[in-house]
């Protein structure tokens, strides 16, 4: 399985603000994902991101509040832009398991706890 | 749209025993997969098992087994000789075969092992 590592661990933003989160994997993969979880809540998932192309985001997420950034295999970025409480959430990367072994599992990160005030 | 039901949003179980949670699923597609995960205070998402829907022999995984009934659209994990580290919060998910690989989460199950 991959080791995954994200930064920061945790942290305390001013509403307004913009955060960035950085997902470094320690080999190369194809698909990258991030989760929001909300306090107390399951896992929803904001977008995929593929090296070399532009996020996909699910209904309900967009490109202007959560821009991604894929520059290669390793690595990728979350910024959740002009905060408010309600984004107060833990955020987490994945990575998928398996590509051409047909695994479908995903790798997680350790998880950005984010909270707004 | 596939959805995943945890019906039991806390459960507890004493140390050494033997504890099961459910989970259901809804799809009308033939190729998938379903996992469970662990998540403990620390909220580090930790694969426990995974199961593929073409496989009818359950997975197992140490103290980890699953029962799954693909006609009731059930899939249950079974913790035999349950140990203080399992307390955490176990979460089923299901993927679709295919390109997209998105997970699907249900709500969780709080597992809380008592010595």
């Amino acid at each position: 399985s991959a080791v995954i590592s994200q930064k920061p661990s945790r942290d305390i933003c001013q509403r307004g603000t913009s955060l960035t989160i950085q997902c470094q994997v320690d080999s190369q993969v194809t698909m990258m994902f991030w989760y929001r979880q909300q306090p107390g809540q399951s896992l929803t998932l904001i977008a995929t991101a593929n090296q070399g192309s532009e996020a996909t985001y699910e209904s309900g997420f967009v490109i202007d509040k959560f821009p991604i950034s894929r520059p290669n295999l390793t690595f990728s970025t979350l910024t959740v832009s002009n905060m408010s409480p309600e984004d107060s959430s833990i955020y987490l990367c994945s990575v998928d398991g398996g590509g051409g072994r047909g695994s479908y599992e995903q790798y997680f990160g350790p998880g950005t706890r984010l909270t707004v005030t | 749209a596939q959805t995943v039901t945890q019906s039991q949003p806390e459960m507890s179980v004493q140390e050494a025993e033997t504890v099961t949670l459910s989970c259901t699923y809804d799809t009308s597609e033939n190729n998938y997969y379903l996992f469970w995960y662990k998540q403990p205070p620390s909220r580090q998402m930790i694969l426990v098992i995974r199961q593929e829907a073409y496989k009818q022999q359950n997975a197992t995984e140490n103290r980890f087994s699953v029962n799954f009934q693909k006609a009731a659209k059930s899939f249950s994990l079974k913790i035999s000789d349950s140990q203080l580290g399992d307390t955490a919060m176990y979460f089923c998910a299901f993927v679709l075969s295919g390109s997209a690989r998105q997970l699907t989460f249900g709500s969780g199950t709080q597992l809380t092992v008592l010595p």
